[in-house]
């Protein structure tokens, strides 16, 4: 059971608009700034958002993030069949003095 | 070219012992907090470790602590994750990772990781 959570998977047409929520605490989310991973099968996570809505160079501005509260979300527009992959929230956890992820999201683009 | 190379993984039996290390290069590495972070097959990322850049303050997850230990070494840019009395759940793939730098915690570059399986 992970300290943050996520819906297990999601699902959307190529061309359209896809969120992915992260839900967490007083504690860890309401106190810190959120970061959010992609992972293809097989693969290391690489870095999409950090710091609740920076993009690192290179991340298209298909990818934004935003946070309110104890809570994030992930947006993805215009997708591409290529966006097919897991997707990871992540945070500090004051409580734990310890990073916290969320379970992980499954983004399938039909 | 900035890289994060990890060695060390393999087979042991539980409560066995093993070393896992990180070499990384490119990179101002001593200015760097890093982590540890693993993937059992199938499931989602786990935070392991971290570590501070400078004075070497370590944090740990507590279905570690006391048996895993994070250290590193600036003058060779490496880390090591001494992994004692191993169980069965931590059989995972363990990246090596490299914290952003700044005040917040993210993750910004990412090994490509070595397997840990833990099995009689």
């Amino acid at each position: 059971q992970s300290v943050l959570t996520q819906a297990p998977s999601v699902s959307a047409a190529p061309g359209q608009k896809v969120t992915i929520s992260c839900s967490g605490s007083s504690s860890n989310m309401g106190l810190n700034y959120v970061s959010w991973y992609q992972q293809f099968p097989g693969t290391a996570p690489k870095l999409l958002i950090y710091e609740n809505n920076k993009r690192p160079s290179g991340i298209p501005d298909r990818f934004s993030g935003s946070k309110s509260g104890t809570s994030a979300t992930l947006g993805i527009t215009g997708l591409q069949t290529g966006d097919e992959a897991d997707y990871y929230c992540g945070t500090w956890d004051n409580s734990l003095s310890g990073v916290v992820f969320g379970g992980g999201t499954k983004l399938t683009v039909l | 070219e900035v890289l994060l190379v990890e060695s060390g993984g393999g087979l042991v039996q539980p409560g066995g012992s093993l070393r896992l290390s990180c070499a990384g290069s490119g990179f101002a590495f001593n200015y760097y907090a890093m982590n540890w972070v693993r993937q059992a097959p199938g499931k989602g990322l786990e935070w392991v470790s971290g570590i501070s850049g400078r004075d070497g303050t370590t944090y740990y997850a507590n279905s570690v602590k006391g048996r895993f230990t994070f250290s590193r070494d600036n003058s060779k840019n490496t880390l090591s994750l001494q992994m004692n009395s191993l169980r069965v759940e931590d059989t995972a793939v363990y990246y090596c990772a490299r914290q952003g730098y700044g005040t917040y915690w993210y993750i910004d570059l990412w090994g490509r990781g070595t397997l840990v399986t833990v099995s009689s």
